[in-house]
């Protein structure tokens, strides 16, 4: 596609489940970033790739968060044991290469909804 | 610490009506200042990126300007479908793997 295509674009789950969010970022882009925009707040950082290494996971809000990365594209981010508080939506953006001045280009975000 | 600050929060124009959005930020070693607008239910769309003082940018009715301490966002006689959400963003030494550290937006709204 032409754009970061984020799915499911909305998620309802009970407290408790697991639930993993997927990025699929723009073709031949090898960096990717993952937020989490929560009400109120600004874009929070969670992690990012460089191709398929996540080098710094220390955004993660908790150990129930994970991430990864396979064949330089499409990236999973899994939220285990969801709590209230990881409502939320979440963004990927993805940059054409690692480095400064590029600006990211974002997908419309999973609505992240814990009951 | 790397702070990122955005005002107003809200702002209420009238089509036609020209004003601006402020970003001011506290950063070490900035890379880069970027310009996003957001629609409800969606993702960020960029708009700018300005890196060093005294630079300017323009985009239709907008026009972002830096300082060493600030940027601003300038609406010239706006439209009702310039209403978004504007979010700040910077780009700095500290920042892991360039990412971005956003302000709390500015919800603008511009009425017929």
């Amino acid at each position: 596609g032409a754009g970061v295509s984020q799915s499911p674009s909305n998620k309802v789950t009970e407290k408790g489940k697991d639930v993993e969010l997927r990025c699929d970022p723009i073709s031949g882009h090898t960096a990717l970033y993952w937020y989490r925009q929560s009400l109120g707040q600004g874009l929070e950082f969670l992690i990012y790739f460089q191709g398929n290494s996540a080098p710094d996971k220390s955004g993660l809000p908790s150990d129930r968060f994970s991430a990864e990365r396979t064949g330089g594209s499409v990236s999973t981010l899994t939220i285990q044991r969801t709590q209230q508080e990881d409502s939320a939506v979440y963004l990927c953006a993805s940059t054409p290469s690692y480095g400064s001045n590029q600006p990211q280009h974002f997908g419309d975000g999973t609505r992240l909804s814990i009951l | 610490e790397d702070q990122v600050t955005q005002s107003p929060e809200a702002l209420r124009l009238q089509e036609g009506e020209s004003s601006s959005l402020n970003c001011s930020y506290t950063v070490s070693g900035l890379r880069g200042l970027f310009w996003y607008r957001q629609d409800p239910g969606k993702g960020p769309e960029f708009l700018f990126t300005l890196y060093s003082a005294g630079e300017e940018k323009e985009k239709e009715r907008l026009k972002a300007t830096l300082t060493k301490k600030e940027s601003f966002l300038h609406i010239t006689a706006p439209k009702p479908e310039d209403s978004a959400t504007y979010l700040c963003a910077v780009q700095a030494g500290s920042n892991s793997g360039y990412a971005l550290n956003f302000g709390k937006g500015t919800s603008l709204l511009v009425t017929p």
